[in-house]
């Protein structure tokens, strides 16, 4: 079985903190992905990687940035905290070849104070 | 660019019952892909189904199916014999046979009623 995880469940963070999620998956996927999930706009990408140190920004990359070192690891960084960023944050993984499922984790609940 | 839309926002359904939930996109691409995706209560998201584009027969699993409708640009899910463990969050999904990124809906909340 293919496995995405998420370093926390839940994270409260200050305005202005430096915040770190990271995901991890166990099935060699070249494809990884950091959506965001609010309420009434559904998953919104944020950045995804299709390769070690690459990446590609997505719909809504502003205030975000990531880091691919390896290849089972996806980091997303918050730079600086800020209230609007308060949401679920979803990874996901896939092979590259056309059309593949992308394979989710279980999501990180940030709450920014 | 392209859009997906979820018009029913929430849906409920007796248990057993069939229910349908609709999705429709907007795209100028010919060759792409559709998926449903399911996201039960504080649970990981999963794959529900998915189409390819290109198949003009509906995609089947167990009891999903879909009614996919390519010059309507309509690919609704129909659930058979619905169970409790159903309930959950639904979200159509688009993809470009030459792309990565996934385009989401914003979402069906489906309540399975015992």
């Amino acid at each position: 079985d293919v496995k995405v995880t998420q370093s926390s469940r839940y994270l409260v963070k200050r305005t202005g903190e430096k915040v770190f999620l990271e995901c991890v998956q166990d099935m060699d996927h070249e494809n990884m992905f950091w959506y965001r999930q609010d309420p009434g706009l559904g998953l919104r990408l944020i950045y995804f990687s299709y390769d070690v140190k690459m990446k590609e920004k997505g719909d809504i990359p502003e205030g975000y940035s990531v880091s691919r070192e390896k290849k089972e690891r996806f980091s997303l960084i918050l730079e600086s905290a800020s209230t609007n960023q308060t949401s679920m944050y979803l990874c996901a993984s896939s092979f590259v070849s056309v059309a593949d499922t992308q394979y989710f984790g279980p999501g990180t609940r940030l709450t920014v104070l | 660019a392209q859009t997906v839309t979820q018009s029913q926002p929430e849906m409920s359904v007796q248990e057993a019952e069939t229910v349908t939930l609709s999705c429709t996109y907007d795209t100028s691409e010919n060759n792409y892909y559709l998926f449903w995706y399911k996201q039960p209560p504080s649970r990981q998201m999963i794959l529900v189904i998915r189409q390819e584009a290109y198949k003009q027969q509906n995609a089947t699993e167990n009891r999903f199916s879909v009614n996919f409708q390519k010059a309507a640009k309509s690919f609704s899910l129909k659930i058979s014999d619905s169970q409790l463990g159903d309930t959950a969050m639904y979200f159509c999904a688009f993809m470009k046979r030459t792309g990565n990124q996934f385009y989401f809906g914003t979402g069906t909340s489906l309540t399975v009623i015992p």
